[in-house]
């Protein structure tokens, strides 16, 4: 089974400032997908940034950007120029890219706080 | 607008009292999915379904249900609801294949006291 793990329950972060959240899992497949998602206190769960193992280059999007270093199966999040409204829980995820079920395997997430 | 709706957003309620969270979404996607959000533990799945009529556990099914029976509907049962079952829940849903992004309904708080 896929595990995912999020060492750091809570970081901070000065605005307009950089910070790296950690992500590992544990997986005997080759080809998965790993996301980030935020939370907000509103309590939704907003798709960040996605990966795709066979893709060597590491995903962007806009002031997010990620890691991926597949044999150390490492997926760590950076948040650049980091803005109040980027305080919120963050969860890395597995998702196989096999099998019937689509389940996203959750880490136990980070809560980032911003300080202005 | 592409969406997933859960329904209601909050229920307190008593043990033993069955209880049912709906969760439509309006994007034909053939998956859907429960999840509950424990502190501590992140989100874990509870039940899923490929398409209609085809649903399967998940990794903490004990005391829920759900059914399939049309495609845009896949509601969450708890037929005798103990305290344990106090969480978030968020009902998501997605095309098939893993590359698809899982869309997520707003949550559903539900206490049991």
């Amino acid at each position: 089974a896929q595990t995912v793990t999020q060492s750091q329950p809570e970081m901070s972060v000065q605005e307009a400032e950089t910070v790296t959240l950690s992500c590992t899992y544990d997986t005997s497949e080759s080809d998965y997908y790993l996301f980030w998602y935020k939370q907000p206190p509103s309590r939704q769960m907003i798709l960040v940034i996605r990966q795709e193992a066979y893709k060597q280059q590491n995903a962007t999007e806009n002031r997010f950007s990620v890691n991926f270093q597949k044999a150390a199966k490492s997926f760590s999040l950076k948040i650049s120029d980091s803005q109040l409204g980027d305080a919120a829980m963050y969860f890395c995820a597995y998702r196989s890219a096999s099998g019937a079920n689509s389940k996203l395997t959750f880490g136990k997430g980070i809560t980032l706080s911003v300080r202005p | 607008e592409a969406q997933v709706t859960q329904n209601p957003r909050y229920l307190i309620t008593v043990t033993g009292k069955k209880l049912t969270v709906t969760c439509s979404q309006n994007m034909n996607h053939e998956y859907m999915s429960w999840y509950r959000q424990d502190p501590g533990l992140g989100l874990r799945q509870i039940y899923y379904s490929m398409n209609v009529e085809v649903t399967d556990k998940g990794d903490v099914p004990e005391g829920y249900k759900v059914s399939r029976k049309e495609k845009r509907n896949f509601p969450l049962i708890l037929e005798s609801p103990s305290p344990n079952q106090t969480s978030l829940y968020f009902c998501a849903s997605s095309l098939s294949g893993g590359r698809r992004p899982q869309h997520f309904g707003d949550g559903t708080r539900l206490s049991i006291l």
